[in-house]
């Protein structure tokens, strides 16, 4: 099993719809991390957690909420679906060692607002 | 703030050719450095990274970077390009304090022309 889970993994929705993507991990990393990524603009940070109760807004947060459910689980709305959110997001975890290690990626939800 | 710019939103070499993609990075802070790669349709994949210690970083695949302070650079580098290395490729930074999240550039897709 991937250490980092995203479902769905592929979602077409409608405008004005609420839709959720979920994230969850079997790593034990306490920071986790929502990005959007479009043809040419590489990945944005939608919103990180460094732990249950931290959670910070990234760059492109409008539009967007979360929800750390517990260390291992991190869920990302779209409260109001609209076109332009027709991105690929991914969800990745990272240890609180100061820095050094990496983050680990899930594979992706392709998600299509219509 | 942190920042990246990658040079070249598309690079095209023939197989067997040298392959170097740029990265210049922007950082009030030392940096951590991360190269990271993604296969269509598949999440991201980690190919190095610069914390500290030698500035020469060797990575999966055949590929290197060389982490050069004055430049502000994060080049990858590969001797000889092979078809299976066509993808797009990151470079990412990160403070050393490790409460920043990854911060990526936009982006370079590699063609390998047989």
């Amino acid at each position: 099993d991937a250490d980092v889970t995203q479902t769905p993994r592929n979602r077409i929705t409608k405008t004005g719809k609420r839709i959720m993507l979920e994230c969850s991990q079997t790593k034990g990393h306490d920071r986790m991390y929502w990005y959007r990524q479009d043809p040419g603009l590489g990945l944005r940070l939608i919103y990180y957690s460094f732990d249950v109760k931290d959670i910070n807004k990234g760059e492109i947060s409008d539009g967007y909420s979360v929800s750390r459910q517990a260390q291992a689980k991190f869920s990302l709305s779209l409260e109001s679906a609209i076109p332009n959110q027709t991105a690929l997001y991914f969800c990745a975890t990272r240890p609180a060692d100061g820095g050094s290690t990496e983050a680990f990626f899930g594979q992706g939800t392709r998600l299509t607002v219509v | 703030a942190q920042s990246v710019t990658q040079l070249g939103s598309h690079v095209s070499v023939s197989e067997g050719a040298l392959v170097l993609l740029r990265c210049n990075y922007s950082s009030s802070v030392p940096p951590y450095l991360f190269w990271y790669v993604q296969y269509p349709n598949q999440g991201l994949q980690l190919l190095l990274k610069y914390t500290t210690g030698a500035t020469l970083v060797k990575g999966i695949n055949g590929f290197e970077a060389e982490f050069k302070k004055s430049e502000t650079s994060f080049h990858l580098t590969k001797p000889s390009a092979h078809m299976s290395d066509a993808a797009e490729y990151f470079c990412a930074v990160s403070s050393n304090s490790g409460n920043t999240p990854l911060v990526f550039g936009k982006g370079t897709r590699l063609s390998v022309i047989a």
